[in-house]
């Protein structure tokens, strides 16, 4: 069966500190990945997807990147984190347009 | 303008009761899905349900049934003999393109929060 794994589950860290959240899918190859954000009360903003190794694409213009250096593993990385970076981060996986498994999320604080 | 719309910030209902949350699209694209999922206060995020544009029956799992009114854009959540643990936050998403587009972007909505009291 397939299953997604996200961490760490919980992330204190301060402004201008690097950022690097990895999320990892078994059980399937060449899933789809997705980085989604919740802001505090908010729905799901999509951050980042991705098709294939290598192949990044970007919804929203800001201060994060992605990378999906191998077929099943999916990062969401930062150089520099602002205060607005602070939110439950989930990873999610899809096999063509079907709908998603999601990760058990990152709650990020930035202080 | 919002593509999904959950105009129900809250909903109260009472253990054993049925509940309907409510969920507006807009899209113009033929082909699309609707999703619901639950969002307990641990985070996860649990599928519940899928409609399809070009399905003619309602989608149906288990106590969670989605009544889908695709002339009036509505794709409405219904749960039948609420419980305790159904307290949790629903949110409503869609999928718009093709399915042989390859993958999907889920767009969803803000989200109603259920509380389901004794």
């Amino acid at each position: 069966s397939q299953t997604i794994h996200q961490w760490p589950a919980t992330l204190v860290q301060p402004v201008g500190s690097p950022l690097s959240l990895e999320c990892t899918v078994e059980g399937t190859s060449n899933p789809n990945l997705y980085w989604y954000r919740q802001a505090a009360g908010r729905g799901l903003q999509l951050l980042f997807y991705s098709v294939g190794i290598g192949q990044i694409s970007s919804e929203v213009p800001q201060n994060l990147s992605a990378s999906r250096p191998q077929d099943r593993q999916f990062i969401l990385s930062s150089k520099k984190l602002l205060l607005s970076d602070s939110g439950f981060y989930l990873c999610a996986w899809s096999r063509g347009a079907g709908g998603y498994t999601f990760g058990s999320g990152t709650r990020l604080t930035v202080v | 303008a919002q593509k999904i719309t959950q105009t129900q910030p809250g909903m109260f209902v009472q253990e054993k009761e049925a509940v309907t949350l409510d969920c507006t699209y807009d899209t113009s694209d033929q082909s699309y899905g609707l999703f619901w999922y639950k969002q307990p206060s641990s985070g996860e995020m649990i599928f519940l349900i899928y409609q399809g544009s070009y399905d003619e029956q309602n989608a149906t799992e288990g106590r969670y049934s989605l009544n889908f009114q695709k002339a009036r854009k509505s794709a409405n959540l219904v749960i039948s003999a609420s419980q305790l643990g159904d307290s949790a936050m629903y949110f409503c998403a869609m999928r718009e393109g093709t399915m042989n587009s390859g993958y999907s972007t889920l767009t969803f909505g803000k989200g109603t929060m259920l509380l389901v009291s004794p």
